[in-house]
């Protein structure tokens, strides 16, 4: 059965900083994964996802991902955060078209000023 | 272009009572999900409609159950309510066609069961 871990539950980051968000998963076939990003009182927002092709994954926002498959990691990244970025973000999962997203338990993104 | 819509925003309801969310798909897609989020945790998977049909179920007990209409719009029923549903309900829409199954999610339900 697929299943997403999500490191850290919370990370806080000094504005202008870069960060790394970090996914592990598990399943026994190829997948799909995802970054989804949820504002305060919002529901989830596609950031970027991994189909297939390059491990390098470039979504909106200036963040990026990139899919490991001997570590089974799908690590997100961003060079430089904003106090815009302050949010909860969700790796995410699924096996196909016919299957199910899978999330993690998400990771809270906490912006010093 | 409208995006997902749910309603209502904010519900409140006590034990053992019902309840009905709704749900209107992204315009051209035609396939809904819906998810309950608890507070502190990632959204679950409670199950998916096309064609009218309930296709996928995750983990949830019967007294979850749902409906698609023809113009895709869905909605999610909850009978005797537990306080432990409460939770945001959260719907999503996808096109069955596209291969990697990409979710566009509404601002969901926010469900409080005293």
């Amino acid at each position: 059965a697929q299943s997403v871990t999500q490191l850290d539950s919370q990370v806080p980051v000094f504005e202008e900083a870069p960060v790394e968000l970090r996914c592990n998963y598990s399943s026994s076939v190829s997948v799909y994964l995802f970054w989804y990003v949820q504002y305060p009182n919002q529901g989830l927002q596609l950031l970027l996802k991994y189909l297939s092709g390059s491990t390098l994954v470039k979504g909106i926002n200036g963040f990026e991902a990139e899919f490991n498959k001997s570590q089974t990691s799908f690590h997100l990244r961003k060079p430089s955060v904003h106090i815009s970025d302050t949010a909860e973000y969700f790796c995410a999962v699924s096996e196909g078209r016919d299957d199910k997203i899978i999330f993690g338990k998400g990771t809270r993104l906490h912006i010093l000023p | 272009d409208a995006g997902v819509t749910q309603s209502p925003t904010h519900l409140i309801k006590t034990r053992g009572q019902q309840v009905t969310l709704r749900c209107s798909p992204k315009s051209g897609h035609d396939t809904v999900s819906w998810y309950q989020q608890a507070l502190g945790q990632g959204p679950q998977f409670i199950f998916q409609y096309y064609e009218e049909e309930e296709r996928q179920r995750g983990n949830f007990p019967d007294r979850f159950s749902g409906h698609q209409f023809p113009n895709y719009s869905s909605e999610l029923n909850v009978n005797a309510l537990l306080l432990g549903d409460s939770a945001l309900y959260l719907c999503a829409s996808s096109l069955r066609v596209t291969a990697y199954n990409e979710q566009f999610f509404g601002p969901g339900t926010r469900l409080t069961v005293l």
